[in-house]
Formats: C-alpha cells, structure tokens, sequence
C-alpha cells in the first residue's frame, strides 16, 4: 500500500465547476496535510495546508480533512483554465514530507 | 526576498560520471531538502539537512551524498550516474525540521538531471 495515494487522473472539468481532488494517508500519525500545485515544467508550490479535522477555505479553495478515514481532499470552486495543472497532495509527519503522485487536472475553457 | 535558488537548471551527463547540484535556501530557513522526481510522479524524498545535520534520508542507494554548508546551502552529489538518475531533482527549504504545518516547504524550481 502506498504511503500517499491518489487518482492520478486526468480529471477534467469545465470552466466555472466545481474541480473535487481527492487523496488518502496510510500513517495514523500524521499531522499535517499539504496540497500543492505544479504546472507543467515547473516546481510544486504550496497552495493550502491542513493540520485539525474538517474544512479550511482560502478563496476559491477549500481543503477538507478527516483523519478518522485518514482522507484529505481539495475543492476547487469557479475553476478556470489557469488551474489546469498537477495537484500533489503531501503527508507529514512523521517521516519526510511524503507525496503522492498527484492528480493531473484540466479546466477546459 | 529570494526564493529556494538552484544551479544548474539543466544538466546533461554520461552515465559513470558523478554530478554536483546546489541550492541556496529562503534567508532565514535552516532545513533544506532535497526530492528527486521522475515524470508522472510526485516527488520522492532523498536527503533532509538542518543546521549541517542529516536529519532524514530516503530509500535511495549510497551513491547519493549531500552535505549543507555554515550558510545553509547545500549540495546533492550523485556518482556513478546510471540512466535511471534522468529526473528533476528538487530543492526546498523550511523554517525548521519538523516539517509540521507552520513550517512548510518551499521549492526551488529545480535541475532537471538527463543521463545519457
């Protein structure tokens, strides 16, 4: 079983929907939950973090958390094509920050 | 402020050569970590450095080395490079080790390593 797991995708979805990424944890101790973006050629860069039970919202972002079925989930509201990109969610601790290997998404105009 | 900078941004190398990446962390982090990632996944953890210390290493073989410096810089040294290496190697630094939700990390944009 892999530590980080998700649907690698491709997820498509229109522009204006509502994208739902999804990513499940193996480790009963982990803490804190970390969603990044990266664009084609480029590097992750961070885009939410996650630490207790149930919902965190950042503009059109909203991470949800439940450790009891040790679940992390991203929603993307009002998507658009600038969102197209790879969603890696990542687990830590309590090793290394460990990834998955991320949800390719596609916003189509 | 400068973000996570590192050099080179592409390398082209033979295999059995052995290769030197650097990076320079955020002012003020004193964690750096290196992640290798190959195409279609995500990043795989290689080495966690801070203050000089190794604090964290991943399941790569011995030819894999780093080292941080009194600065916090840091370099990844790679010998006997096989094909296999032919990957994105990244660097990210944090406030601290403990990786823990007030200490995230930050990516530098990375070398993109082609053994031929």
């Amino acid at each position: 079983q892999k530590e980080v797991e998700q649907n690698s995708g491709p997820l498509s979805v229109p522009e204006g929907a509502i994208a739902s990424l999804n990513c499940t944890y193996s480790d009963r101790g982990s803490q804190s939950f970390f969603w990044y973006r990266q664009y084609s050629g480029k590097s992750p860069e961070l885009i939410m973090f996650i630490y207790s039970n149930g919902d965190k919202e950042d503009g059109r972002f909203t991470a949800q958390l439940n450790k009891a079925s040790q679940y992390v989930s991203l929603l993307i509201r009002d998507s658009q094509p600038s969102d197209s990109a790879t969603y890696l969610c990542a687990v830590n601790p309590p090793r290394q920050l460990t990834f998955g290997s991320g949800t390719q998404l596609t916003v189509l105009p | 402020d400068a973000g996570v900078t590192q050099s080179p941004t592409h390398l082209i190398k033979t295999r059995g050569q052995h290769v030197t990446l650097r990076c320079s962390p955020i002012s003020g982090h004193k964690s750096v970590s290196w992640y290798q990632q190959v195409l279609g996944q995500g990043p795989q953890f290689i080495f966690q450095y801070y203050e000089k210390e190794e604090r964290g290493r991943g399941n790569f073989p011995d030819r894999f080395s780093a080292r941080q410096f009194p600065n916090y810089s840091s370099e990844l040294n790679v010998n006997a490079l096989l094909l296999g290496d032919s990957a994105l190697y990244l660097c990210a630094s944090s406030l601290s080790n403990r990786g823990s939700y007030n200490s995230p990390l930050h990516f530098g944009n990375g070398t993109r390593l082609t053994v031929t």
